[in-house]
């Protein structure tokens, strides 16, 4: 399968400074990206969905000016977590389609573990 | 909103044992996919269901897609360890913008007793 890598795979920050999080697609063009996060022993619960070249979509109660999405090129997508705080502290998972060679697969990256002290 | 439950939330199976987990739509879907999730790791996909009253197999495990297109199952036989951990469904329904969202099951997670 297709491969998406994410970076960092971990990160510690103190509260009130922003985090970008970075997902890549490795051998396929990502029409379309989605952004997850997951606390312990919890369902993965959609932020957002990122298209090339337009605005992301954002879930009800994510906050857009919070949770920064960039999705500049078909291969990556950023989130940036602005002032973050440690309610913030999670799992954070992207996912990336390629509509023409993997109709509507997800394809997930490793993840960034963010602790927010 | 659409809204995808699954049970049990828990499954604790002992080993050469069947299960099965549910997952239940409250709209029509386009497709259900499932996924595992070994502890600690990411969501790797199992599989994807599109048409009504699908039924797919791969070795051991049984995935299912109801008529109506609004229930999903996974059954596994004979658990073996290796099957230890996070099951989700994902329903993909199809939004105005025509890119479609996946809604995720809370998950059923697995144990397995040798």
């Amino acid at each position: 399968g297709a491969v998406v890598s994410q970076h960092p795979s971990w990160v510690i920050c103190k509260s009130g400074t922003s985090v970008k999080i970075e997902c890549r697609s490795l051998d396929f063009q990502a029409t379309t990206m989605f952004w997850y996060r997951q606390f312990p022993k919890q369902s993965l619960m959609l932020m957002a969905t990122s298209n090339e070249g337009s605005k992301a979509t954002y879930e009800q109660g994510v906050e857009k000016d919070k949770f920064l999405i960039n999705h500049a090129s078909l291969t990556l997508s950023t989130l940036t977590v602005t002032s973050a705080h440690p309610e913030d502290s999670s799992f954070y998972i992207c996912s990336a389609r390629d509509w023409r060679e993997h109709y509507n697969e997800q394809f997930f990256g490793p993840g960034t573990r963010l602790t927010v002290l | 909103g659409q809204q995808v439950m699954q049970i049990p939330q828990y499954q604790h199976v002992q080993e050469g044992e069947d299960f099965t987990t549910y997952c239940n739509s409250s709209t029509t879907l386009s497709n259900i996919q499932w996924y595992k999730q070994r502890p600690g790791g990411h969501p790797v996909f199992l599989i994807q269901l599109v048409k009504s009253g699908e039924v797919k197999k791969q070795k051991r495990l049984t995935f299912q897609f109801g008529e109506a297109k609004k229930n999903s199952s996974l059954h596994i036989t004979a658990t073996q360890t290796t099957d230890v951990g996070t099951y989700f469904c994902a329903g993909l329904t199809m939004t105005t913008d025509s890119w479609g969202k996946f809604q995720f099951g809370a998950g059923t997670q697995v144990v397995v007793t040798p």
